[in-house]
């Protein structure tokens, strides 16, 4: 399978532990993006990458979240002291787009790691 | 930014009719648009996308109409079969895709 990969799928963890999710990306996609998604609600951006650099976080990441993306291939998603509000699935999408595409290209979806917190 | 929305959260439809599902924008700058489909415990599928030089583009059952007039998109998927249920997103791309809160469509047999 060459779609979008991300583990774990389910995570469930008590209040105040660290989680870690990995998104492997389609291999030539240059553009990874990550996505939260709560119960009834369309997917909230949360940042993206062009290769290995970040280049926009929204308001929704918290300094509790942080993501990188090393060597432009492979992206983690980590979120320290995880509270309550944080279960929601989170999701990695990528794309291939040159520097200077405007938007988004078509965003290829992975199936998500749910995140719940007790 | 950019603010998407559904006019319907749910819609039901009897199996060989035909689904519109429409979707209003803020942002008249906007210029490139994407459904997608989210079946249960999976992530969202791309159906179809359309850029803002077109009114109409068609793919295989679906059609997508942008009236960029009044800022409002629409899918019509033709002879809606079980296969079809799930929610649908319309979302508005620039740098980010940006999500409407979704439209979940049964399919009655």
């Amino acid at each position: 399978d060459t779609g979008v990969s991300q583990n774990p799928r389910h995570k469930i963890t008590k209040r105040g532990q660290n989680v870690t999710f990995r998104c492997d990306p389609i291999s030539e996609h240059n553009r990874l993006y990550w996505y939260r998604q709560t119960l009834g609600q369309g997917p909230e951006f949360l940042t993206y990458f062009q290769n290995e650099a970040q280049l926009e976080k929204s308001r929704l990441l918290s300094d509790r979240f942080s993501a990188e993306r090393p060597k432009g291939s492979f992206s983690t998603l980590e979120i320290q002291r995880t509270e309550q509000g944080d279960s929601a699935m989170y999701l990695c999408a990528s794309s291939l787009r040159g520097a200077s595409g405007a938007d988004t290209g078509e965003l290829f979806f992975g199936e998500g790691s749910r995140l719940t917190v007790l | 930014g950019e603010s998407v929305g559904l006019h319907l959260p749910t819609l039901s439809v009897q199996e060989g009719d035909n689904s519109i599902i429409n979707c209003a924008y803020s942002n008249s700058a906007s210029d490139y648009f994407i459904w997608y489909k989210q079946e249960s415990g999976k992530g969202p599928q791309f159906i179809i996308d359309i850029r803002s030089n077109m009114d109409k583009r068609q793919g295989q059952r679906v059609t997508v109409l942008l009236n960029k007039t009044v800022k409002h998109l629409s899918l019509q998927i033709a002879a809606t079969q079980p296969g079809d249920s799930a929610v649908y997103f319309c979302a508005v791309s620039d740098y980010k895709l940006s999500f409407g809160a979704g439209t979940t469509v049964t399919v009655r047999a």
